[in-house]
């Protein structure tokens, strides 16, 4: 099956800094990958939606301008938290869909990164 | 905005029972996806319903998909201690442009106690 990864799988940083989150679609491109947010036993949330090559969808509430994504090529896409404050800690996972059209599209999911701001 | 409600949140049973999980929305899919979710790792996809009225079974596991599709159910039988886990039912939806999302549920956190 396909293969998502994510780098790094934790990270502790200090408050004000900036983090960078990887994904990578290992066996297959990727016209487009998600981010998710998720607290503790709670469900997944999107926070943004990304095609190779262009400008990342934000879902509302979600400030662009913080969580900046760069999707570079068909196999890469990263999120940077910038300025990171202790209310950014959370689980975030990527995901990366095959396009295939109908009858359904597929996403396939990354391991996650266990973000704690300190 | 497209609402999955999943039921039970939690549910804590003896190994052999038989369980049902449900996910209904008002809203209809184009598909539904159901994924199970180990602590701090990513979602892993279990199965995708497209057809109305469709079933897939997988395993001591059945998925159903609702006629109108807006709900689905998963079914295990006989559940094991290796089922625990969260089960999360997804629905994808097209929205704008022709882009496509996934929403999803708030999930069930299944123990099965040997």
């Amino acid at each position: 099956g396909a293969v998502v990864s994510q780098h790094p799988s934790r990270v502790i940083c200090k408050s004000g800094t900036s983090v960078k989150i990887e994904c990578r679609s290992l066996d297959f491109q990727a016209t487009t990958m998600f981010w998710y947010r998720q607290f503790p036993k709670q469900s997944l949330m999107l926070m943004a939606t990304s095609n190779e090559g262009s400008k990342a969808t934000y879902e509302q509430g979600v400030e662009k301008d913080k969580f900046l994504i760069n999707h570079a090529s068909l196999t890469l896409s990263t999120l940077t938290v910038t300025s990171a404050h202790p209310e950014d800690s959370s689980f975030y996972i990527c995901s990366a869909g095959i396009m295939a059209g109908t009858p359904y599209n597929e996403q396939f999911f990354g391991p996650g990164t266990r973000l704690t701001v300190l | 905005t497209q609402l999955l409600e999943q039921s039970p949140q939690f549910l804590s049973i003896q190994e052999g029972e038989n369980l049902t999980v449900y996910c209904n929305s008002s809203s209809v899919f184009s598909s539904l996806q159901w994924y199970r979710q180990e602590p701090g790792e990513g979602p892993v996809l279990l199965v995708t319903v497209v057809t109305g009225g469709e079933v897939k079974k997988l395993k001591r596991l059945t998925f159903q998909f609702g006629d109108a599709r807006k709900d689905s159910s998963l079914h295990i039988t006989a559940a094991q201690p290796g089922d625990t886990g969260l089960y999360l039912c997804a629905g994808e939806f097209r929205s704008g442009a022709g882009s496509y999302q996934l929403t999803f549920g708030k999930g069930t956190k299944l123990s099965v106690i040997p």
